[in-house]
């Protein structure tokens, strides 16, 4: 069956370090998202993306933030200089179709403990 | 407004018991509630889902049901078994969203005990 991967699946970084968060969605999969979750916090959604374009994001998804497709495989999670707040996990979704009852299918997570 | 409410933060049952994970929403503008299932070292699962205009849903032996007046939506685990230990969410999304923006609850770690 086929999975959405990440990778790493976890990473120790430095304060105000820039870090990057790789994900592979399922193939034929054409909208992406990332959410986040910090250690005993719910599930928070930072931003969606698709054609090439954010379609929206979250209050938390502010400009330290940035999410790339730079091919037809990868989408990737980019923070420019790293807080420790930004210590959580962060999971990729991808869906097939958009709308509000479409299954989105997530990665394992990568883990990201900022020092 | 944006909140789905969700208790307890964690449930501790025998096998063979009925678990209830129970939610809650302000926002009138959700009209889809998924429960997704996590275990541990793995991202979220789509469980189960329903729309605000049927009041129960079941698939195999899991259970949502839903009170629109109330505003308040659970998830029942009939017959629970060793393997339903994991972390559950129950989530929503809003009218006319259109990539489908997950809100999530808090989460809650069940354990059944054999």
């Amino acid at each position: 069956e086929p999975e959405v991967t990440q990778t790493p699946s976890h990473q120790v970084t430095q304060m105000g370090q820039e870090v990057i968060l790789r994900c592979v969605p399922i193939s034929n999969h054409l909208y992406f998202y990332w959410y986040r979750q910090i250690l005993g916090q719910k599930v928070e959604f930072l931003v969606s993306f698709y054609n090439n374009e954010i379609s929206e994001k979250s209050e938390i998804f502010d400009d330290q933030f940035s999410v790339e497709r730079p091919d037809g495989s990868n989408f990737t999670l980019k923070i420019r200089s790293t807080k420790l707040e930004d210590s959580a996990m962060y999971f990729c979704a991808s869906s097939t179709n958009r709308g509000s009852t479409d299954t989105q299918y997530f990665g394992p997570g990568t883990r990201l403990t900022v020092l | 407004q944006q909140q789905v409410k969700q208790s307890p933060q964690s449930l501790i049952v025998q096998k063979g018991g009925i678990p209830i994970i129970n939610c809650a929403y302000e926002n009138t503008a959700f009209d889809y509630f998924p429960w997704y299932q996590q275990f541990p070292g793995k991202g979220p699962a789509l469980l189960i889902a329903i729309r605000p205009d049927v009041s129960e849903k079941k698939e195999g032996r899991f259970t949502i049901s839903f009170n629109k007046s109330a505003k308040q939506f659970s998830l029942h685990i009939m017959d629970s078994q060793p393997g339903d230990s994991a972390t559950y969410f129950c989530a929503a999304t809003l009218r006319g969203s259109t990539l489908g923006r997950l809100y999530f609850g808090r989460g809650t770690q069940l354990t059944v005990w054999p």
